[in-house]
């Protein structure tokens, strides 16, 4: 079975530029979810999906920060400008929603670094 | 929201037994305590869940008390590749509405020597 893929795997852009990260779950599952982590810290939730519908995104900076999930497969989370403070490594998950207890399958991550 | 403590780090040899715990008094009647892996460059990884007792698989033990407040996750015989952060979660019963999501911690972090 395919794991999550992410892209780009690193990515430096300077402050007030934008960025895009995309991801492509596994086949069939349904629901998607954005993390952030910072260095030393555990991920975050930022948003999550379910098929293409956003279930919680009480995390996501809304100013700055925005996901999508068109025809409920693949996803890209963009920023819009970056700032310092989001230079992170950005994770993908994926779920079958009656495995959610734990048939979390993460992807590798996109390390951003903002200078 | 129910909350995990968990050592920040901990240190260990090869080939010893390490036994992480993670304390949760507030654990809800439908939580799950599930643990998680990872290692440097890498999204975290499942590696055992349980609901209370013991559950046993080829990676690790996970031993919860009748109390359910508090959970310890046990490796066997640890190598070098063991060396990662582990994180204690809960995750609910159910798959319906927004329970349905991971929430981590800081984790432990697990550094074995030579």
């Amino acid at each position: 079975e395919a794991g999550v893929a992410q892209s780009p795997r690193y990515k430096i852009i300077e402050k007030r530029q934008s960025v895009a990260f995309w991801c492509n779950p596994i086949s069939g599952h349904a629901t998607l979810y954005w993390y952030q982590q910072i260095l030393g810290q555990g991920p975050k939730l930022l948003i999550q999906f379910q098929n293409n519908g956003v279930v919680d995104d009480s995390q996501l900076p809304k100013d700055r920060f925005s996901a999508e999930r068109l025809k409920g497969v693949d996803s890209t989370l963009k920023i819009q400008p970056a700032k310092l403070e989001d230079s992170a490594v950005y994770l993908c998950a994926s779920s079958l929603e009656e495995q959610v207890n734990y048939g979390y399958t993460f992807g590798s991550g996109t390390r951003l670094t903002v200078v | 929201l129910a909350k995990t403590t968990q050592p920040i780090s901990m240190d260990s040899y090869e080939g010893q037994e390490v036994n992480i715990t993670c304390s949760h008094n507030n654990i809800a009647t439908n939580d799950y305590i599930t643990w998680y892996q990872q290692f440097p460059s890498q999204g975290p990884r499942f590696i055992i869940q349980g609901y209370k007792t013991k559950v046993t698989n080829e990676v690790a033990s996970l031993f919860i008390p009748a109390d359910r407040k508090s959970s310890t996750l046990s490796l066997p015989r640890v190598s070098l590749s063991d060396t990662a952060v582990y994180y204690c979660l809960f995750t609910g019963g159910g798959f319906s509405g927004g329970y349905n999501k991971l929430i981590f911690g800081a984790g432990t972090r697990l550094a074995v020597h030579p």
